[in-house]
């Protein structure tokens, strides 16, 4: 049972327009969530996260929104730049097991010039 | 060095062979972590680490030995592995005793292949 989901396994944008990337989860005692970037031969990069007592966070070009009655969060990043282009995870967390991060499978984000 | 280092990058063994693979972090960091990242799959959690003790084993097989000498190193052990063992290694470390809302911190991970 796969509690974190990133429905799209890629996601093509042209450079200055705003990337999606979307995650569900299932999990209702999820409390705290992040998204990483991962590039090519490297492990990944914490970018952004939000708790649950907030609907919106943002970071620069980065804003991550929480829809906690949907189960749903996404991240914008905009205007996209080309050294976007990586792969990007979403993960969740709980109390309850606090350590645990449970990750989505990922999201390939590729920005066209 | 700064962040959280994994040594090799690349590592290919048989089936009987008896391998380490090696995190150290230098982020002053007391929680650190293991997880295996296969084909298409999202990461999943091996074992946990804090102040040098074994919080979670998250029923990973026998064949895969962790140890945590202590808060800054971290080895895992492989021994007669399978070939569906192949898969990226990443370790990772966060700062305190975890907390929901704790940011791990991810090395560039080992890419192992069992042949």
């Amino acid at each position: 049972d796969q509690q974190v989901k990133q429905n799209s396994p890629s996601l093509s944008v042209q450079e200055g327009r705003i990337s999606i990337l979307n995650c569900d989860y299932t999990n209702s005692m999820f409390d705290y969530f992040l998204w990483y970037k991962k590039y090519p031969a490297e492990g990944p990069t914490f970018l952004i996260s939000i708790s649950s007592i907030k609907d919106k966070n943002e970071d620069g070009r980065f804003t991550v929104f929480l829809n906690k009655s949907a189960k749903h969060l996404s991240l914008h990043i905009v205007p996209s730049q080309p050294g976007d282009s990586a792969v990007y995870f979403c993960a969740a967390s709980a109390v309850q097991g606090a350590q645990k991060l449970v990750f989505g499978q990922g999201t390939r984000l590729t920005i066209n010039p | 060095e700064t962040g959280v280092t994994q040594t090799p990058r690349h590592l290919v063994m048989g089936m009987t062979n008896k391998k380490s693979l090696k995190c150290e972090q230098h982020l002053g960091h007391n929680a650190m972590y293991w997880y295996k990242q296969s084909a298409k799959k999202p990461l999943e959690l091996m074992f946990v680490y804090n102040f040098k003790e074994q919080t979670e084993n998250n029923s990973v097989p026998s064949r895969f030995s962790p140890e945590c000498p202590n808060s800054s190193h971290l080895f895992l052990h492989l021994h007669t592995l399978q070939p569906e063992d192949s898969a990226l290694y990443l370790c990772a470390s966060s700062q305190d005793s975890p907390t929901s809302g704790e940011t791990q911190y991810f090395g560039p991970g080992t890419r192992l292949l069992v042949l």
